[in-house]
């Protein structure tokens, strides 16, 4: 059984660092790409970061370009999410997804999610 | 990068059918993926590909495109669909060049 279970979230103040972890089980993890999606209270899903299944692309979107950068332990069977300074409009459950494909291009079907992590800017 | 643009909210009957739209650049070149999100659930996917179906996916959903606009369609309706779907695609980066991926505004649908 395919598990994501990220850790990490919680309360930080404008400005500051935190970052997330996602453990994977269930699959071979480092023959997949996987990614960071979010969610705002209330919103819609948006897509933050994807990593290939060798961390040879990694790809951002435009919100957190610069800011965030995602890395992948395949030893560990880990994902993470360095989030630096973090803004209020960075606040939203983070999940941790797995892509559908083994060893393609990052892309936007994503067969397993996590049950997120949350993060909460505020001062 | 570009934009996917959905109906926030859409409505269907009971047992009819139910077309949700998504619009945007990226999908003359790539095909959107459906994921249907119920209140304090991860998102499920449903339809990824030309009109693929994950195991588990009732076969009253399907996709299709044209041009710009991708579609989600939902033959008889069931109350247990009563969601809210989001459409995806890959895009390009206009600075990297780069694969990203992108997702529409969602669209709630309720079900009458």
């Amino acid at each position: 059984e395919v598990q994501l279970v990220e850790s990490g979230g919680g309360l930080v103040q404008p400005g500051r660092s935190l970052r997330l972890s996602c453990a994977a089980s269930g699959f071979t993890f480092d023959d997949y790409a996987m990614h960071w999606v979010r969610q705002a209270p209330g919103k819609g899903l948006e897509w933050v970061s994807g990593i290939s299944w060798n961390s040879g692309m990694l790809v951002y979107a435009d919100s957190v370009k610069g800011r965030f950068t995602v890395s992948r332990d395949n030893a560990k069977n880990s994902l993470y999410l360095q989030m630096n300074s973090l803004r209020a409009e960075d606040m939203a459950l983070y999940y941790c997804a797995k892509d559908v494909k083994a060893r393609g291009l990052i892309n936007p079907t994503i067969d397993y999610w996590g049950q997120g992590t949350l993060v909460t800017v505020s001062s | 990068s570009s934009e996917l643009t959905q109906d926030p909210a859409v409505s269907v009957a009971l047992g009819q059918t139910v077309r949700i739209t998504c619009q945007g650049d990226s999908l003359r070149s790539f095909f959107a993926t459906w994921y249907q999100q119920k209140p304090g659930q991860a998102p499920v996917l449903v339809i990824y590909g030309r009109n693929d179906r994950p195991s588990g996916i009732p076969d009253r959903f399907s996709g299709s495109s044209s041009g710009n606009t991708a579609s989600l369609t939902i033959t008889g309706a069931r109350a247990e669909d009563e969601a809210d779907y989001y459409c995806a695609s890959r895009d390009i980066s206009g600075n990297s060049g780069n694969h990203v991926v992108i997702f529409g505004g969602g669209s709630k649908l309720t079900v009458l």
